[in-house]
């Protein structure tokens, strides 16, 4: 079984310019986690969709960052524009419920560097 | 809010040693605690959890107990490998929802 699926898995852009996070979960996952993981810290949640709802986005700098999820299964992260802090890695997860019971898989990420 | 603090790194330790990570969580309620691996160039794994107090998790020879009244969740295994090697993260989530909540991470370097 294929896991959770990013894309690209490296991005570097300058500072200002949009940049594009791509996810797939595992097939039949219907909860849907992005994530921001500074250099040497913990993950922080920034979005979690439960199918196509955005169902917890109150950590999401809605400024500049969008999120959607239109058919329920891949999801996409945008930042527009781009700043020097946003330089992290953006981690996708899924699992089959929203419930603490619910094992989360996460996908390898996309490391973004702001120049 | 709820949060997680965990035993700030680097650790080396020789092959064979015996580990222990240090997490303690502040929550409202009672969460469930997990602890991930992150192996290098690989995305989180789940290592083990535990969903009540008292529980133990284990996992490829490493164990936590779930510990209401110091509100600890402490990694440890018995003898450490090279393949060991890792960053280490302590996580709860709220009983409600899945909303995790990670610890900053430990790395790990085993030395044979």
């Amino acid at each position: 079984e294929a896991g959770v699926v990013q894309s690209p898995r490296y991005k570097i852009i300058e500072k200002k310019q949009p940049v594009a996070f791509w996810c797939n979960p595992i097939s039949g996952h219907n909860t849907l986690y992005w994530y921001r993981q500074n250099l040497g810290q913990g993950p922080e949640l920034l979005i979690r969709y439960e199918n196509e709802e955005a169902v917890d986005d109150s950590q999401l700098p809605k400024d500049r960052f969008s999120a959607e999820r239109l058919k329920g299964v891949d999801s996409t992260l945008k930042i527009q524009p781009a700043e020097l802090g946003d330089s992290a890695v953006y981690l996708c997860a899924s699992s089959q419920g929203g419930g603490s019971y619910n094992e989360q898989f996460f996908g390898p990420g996309t490391r973004l560097t702001v120049l | 809010g709820d949060s997680v603090t965990q035993m700030e790194g680097p650790v080396t330790l020789s092959e064979e040693a015996f580990l222990t990570i240090n997490c303690t969580y502040t929550a409202t309620g009672y969460p469930s605690l997990f602890w991930y691996v992150q192996y290098p160039g690989e995305g989180l794994q789940l290592l083990l959890k535990a969903t009540k107090a008292d529980d133990k998790g284990s996992n490829k020879g490493f164990e936590a107990t779930y510990r209401k009244e110091t509100t600890s969740f402490h990694l440890e295994k018995g003898s450490v490998q090279v393949s060991d090697s890792a960053v280490y993260f302590c996580a709860l989530s709220a009983k409600n929802n899945n909303d995790m909540r990670f610890g900053a991470g430990t790395r790990l370097t085993v030395k044979p």
